[in-house]
């Protein structure tokens, strides 16, 4: 059981729009600590993807996007292509377990 | 550039340690922190612990903090993970990656190195 929530799956059409939750508690997100946001090809290292929020680091294309409210953060992904089918991770800072702590990760499917 | 290194994969029989290393290519000095995340076959990501070499600190995940040591070596540029009597449950893939200066974002990562336990 992850401490931060994400839904298992999610898929859209090429060209759609798709966002990817993570919900959290009042020990991490909702404490004010950052999201940040992994994307994981099969048999890869995860690749940052979103740090900070809503940062991108150099190179990641500007199709993505984060935001953060309250308990839960979301990325966003625009103008969906098929490269974008991967697994996707949110992770926190958590103050009561003292480190850091991922989301259980969704499967993007590019229809 | 930087890259992270890491050592070959391992097979360990339960009760025994292993010692994973990883290291900053391209001699570039360890001036930043390191974390340590694994991944189970099929399952998501779970961090095991970090290390700031300027500081010499470690910290670690409550569920492994008395099984495992994080250090550095910084005439090499290498950090090392031992995780000690280990058990099936921790065959996995475990990556270093540095930890994004003012955010505890893990913006680069090594290639993963593959533990199995396994009698």
């Amino acid at each position: 059981q992850s401490v931060l929530t994400q839904p298992p799956s999610v898929s859209g059409a090429p060209g759609q729009r798709v966002t990817i939750s993570c919900t959290g508690g009042s020990s991490n997100i909702g404490a004010g600590y950052d999201v940040h946001w992994y994307q994981q090809l099969p048999g890869t290292a995860p690749k940052l993807l979103i740090y900070g929020n809503n940062n991108r680091p150099s190179g990641v294309s500007d199709r993505f996007s984060g935001s953060k409210s309250g308990t839960s953060a979301s990325l966003a992904i625009t103008g969906l292509q098929a490269e974008d089918e991967s697994d996707y991770f949110c992770q926190s800072f958590d103050i009561s377990l003292r480190g850091s702590v991922f989301g259980g990760g969704t499967k993007l499917t590019v229809l | 550039q930087v890259q992270l290194v890491q050592s070959g994969a391992e097979l360990k029989k339960p009760g025994y340690s292993v010692k994973v290393s990883c290291k900053a290519s391209g001699g570039s000095p360890l001036n930043f922190a390191i974390t340590w995340v694994r991944q189970g076959p099929g399952q998501g990501l779970e961090w095991v612990g970090g290390f700031i070499p300027s500081l010499g600190t470690a910290s670690y995940a409550l569920q492994f903090q008395d099984r495992v040591t994080i250090s550095a070596d910084e005439s090499t540029s290498t950090t090392y993970m031992e995780l000690r009597n280990l058990r099936s449950e921790d065959t996995a893939v475990y990556y270093c990656a540095r930890v994004r200066e003012r955010y505890d974002a893990f913006d680069l990562w090594g290639q993963g190195t593959r533990v199995t336990v396994s009698s």
